[in-house]
């Protein structure tokens, strides 16, 4: 059954420092997402992505996150000088049409 | 805009209970409603869906819920809970007419089953 993958599964980071998790998401599928979920709590919508360009995003995503899709697999979320509040589990998400969304088994970041 | 309300934290239900979560819904148009599983350490995991068509819909593992438009919710239900059904669930909607094809997750409700 085809999966969207994550890497890394866990990163830790000192303060200020850049991060990009990475994902590969289904290959047939149109429509990207990030979500973030902070202790097991809430998951939060950051972005999404389609036709290679942001469709939305949150108040959450500022100028210091971004999004790429570099090639015609990959799936990156850059934060560029992470703060100790960035520190969450970070689920990428993919999806063909209408149906429900497929996630990733998470990167967990901690920055320190 | 659109929002989703679990209004639970946590459910308690013994071992071969029916069970319910409950979830209301907010959209400014027809939503597609959704229920995934989240087990710890764990990704979420697709449960059921309503898109259009019967008001009730059959899901993975037994789980079934019931799409109210009166009442704008989207319980999730199941005839006799399992040990192993203790995870975290969640509810989520997303507006037929968002072109970003943004989906919004509840809170979550932490379900305990005990044998």
């Amino acid at each position: 059954e085809p999966e969207v993958t994550q890497t890394p599964s866990h990163q830790v980071t000192q303060m200020g420092q850049e991060v990009i998790l990475r994902c590969v998401p289904i290959s047939n599928h149109l429509y990207f997402y990030w979500y973030r979920q902070i202790l097991g709590q809430k998951v939060e919508f950051l972005v999404s992505f389609y036709n290679n360009e942001i469709s939305e995003k949150s108040e959450i995503f500022d100028d210091q996150f971004s999004v790429e899709r570099p090639d015609g697999s990959n799936f990156t979320l850059k934060i560029r000088s992470t703060k100790l509040e960035d520190s969450a589990m970070y689920f990428c998400a993919s999806l063909y049409g209408t149906g429900e969304l497929f996630f990733g088994e998470g990167s967990r970041l901690t920055v320190l | 805009a659109q929002s989703v309300a679990q209004p639970e934290d946590q459910v308690n239900v013994a071992e071969g209970n029916p069970l319910t979560v409950k979830c209301t819904y907010s959209v400014s148009g027809n939503p597609y409603l959704f229920w995934y599983v989240q087990y710890p350490n764990r990704g979420l995991q697709f449960l059921l869906k309503y898109i259009t068509g019967d008001n009730l819909v059959k899901g993975s593992y037994g789980f079934e819920a019931e799409f109210n438009k009166s009442q704008t919710s989207f319980h999730l239900k199941k005839p006799s809970a399992l040990v192993s059904d203790s995870a975290l669930y969640f509810c989520a909607v997303r507006d037929r007419r968002n072109g970003g094809f943004k989906t919004i997750f509840g809170a979550g409700t932490r379900l305990f089953v005990k044998a």
